[in-house]
């Protein structure tokens, strides 16, 4: 149980335009699901919490703006990149937690995502 | 944000050896602890989840818990080339957050 997709797993899109990465719990409802930024050899980066039906809290330096967060319903939260750029291309992962085990977070299996 | 360092890797130790990897954190006040295991390239998988002191053992794995000393450890018995990964502790912190350390990249020699 516990199960995290992503989609899609990569992407490529031009400097300018908007892309949208998808996350689901497939075997579960998620509390909170958490978006986080990872850059070659660098720890995780947590961007933004976020549940279902409110909006996101962004981690300070996040721009809410450029990243928006919608967490529609209790096992699909998206995150779309607004007018890319280079710079934001990184690996991008997204986690759930469910009822009962409220601090163990599962992680999607992430989408890699390069602006060009 | 909360404090959890790691040991500095990257750790190298040969096939059926024992892998130790340790971790501190800053909030005393911290309640649950995790180590997540990361392949190049790939998303983080959680391995193990310890909430009290002691050691807890699945598998080849045991994670140690000293609340006291701000101290939580991993051990990897029978280390084999697939255990080859990063491994990131990872403490409790505000609003279900994670505070995750920097990671310790294993290489388990054949």
């Amino acid at each position: 149980g516990a199960v995290v997709s992503q989609h899609p797993s990569w992407v490529i899109c031009k400097s300018g335009t908007s892309v949208k990465i998808e996350c689901r719990s497939l075997d579960f409802q998620a509390t909170t699901m958490f978006w986080y930024r990872q850059f070659p050899k660098q720890s995780l980066m947590l961007m933004a919490t976020s549940n279902e039906g409110s909006k996101a809290t962004y981690e300070q330096g996040v721009e809410k703006d450029k990243f928006l967060i919608n967490h529609a319903s209790l096992t699909l939260s998206t995150l779309t990149v607004t007018s890319a750029h280079p710079e934001d291309s990184s690996f991008y992962i997204c986690s759930a937690t469910r009822a009962g085990a409220t601090y163990e977070q599962y992680f999607g299996p992430g989408t890699r995502l390069t602006v060009t | 944000q909360k404090e959890v360092e790691q040991n500095s890797g990257p750790l190298s130790v040969p096939e059926g050896a024992i892998a130790s990897l340790n971790c501190t954190y800053s909030d005393r006040g911290s309640q649950s602890f995790f180590w997540y295991r990361q392949y190049s390239g790939k998303s983080p998988e959680l391995i193990m989840s310890i909430y009290s002191n002691g050691d807890k053992e699945d598998g080849r794995f045991t994670a140690q818990l000293n609340k006291a000393s701000q101290y939580v450890s991993l051990l990897i018995r029978d280390s084999q080339p697939s255990d080859s990964a990063t491994y990131l502790c990872a403490v409790n912190g505000d609003d279900y957050k994670l505070s995750f350390g920097a990671g310790t990249t294993v290489t388990v020699r054949a």
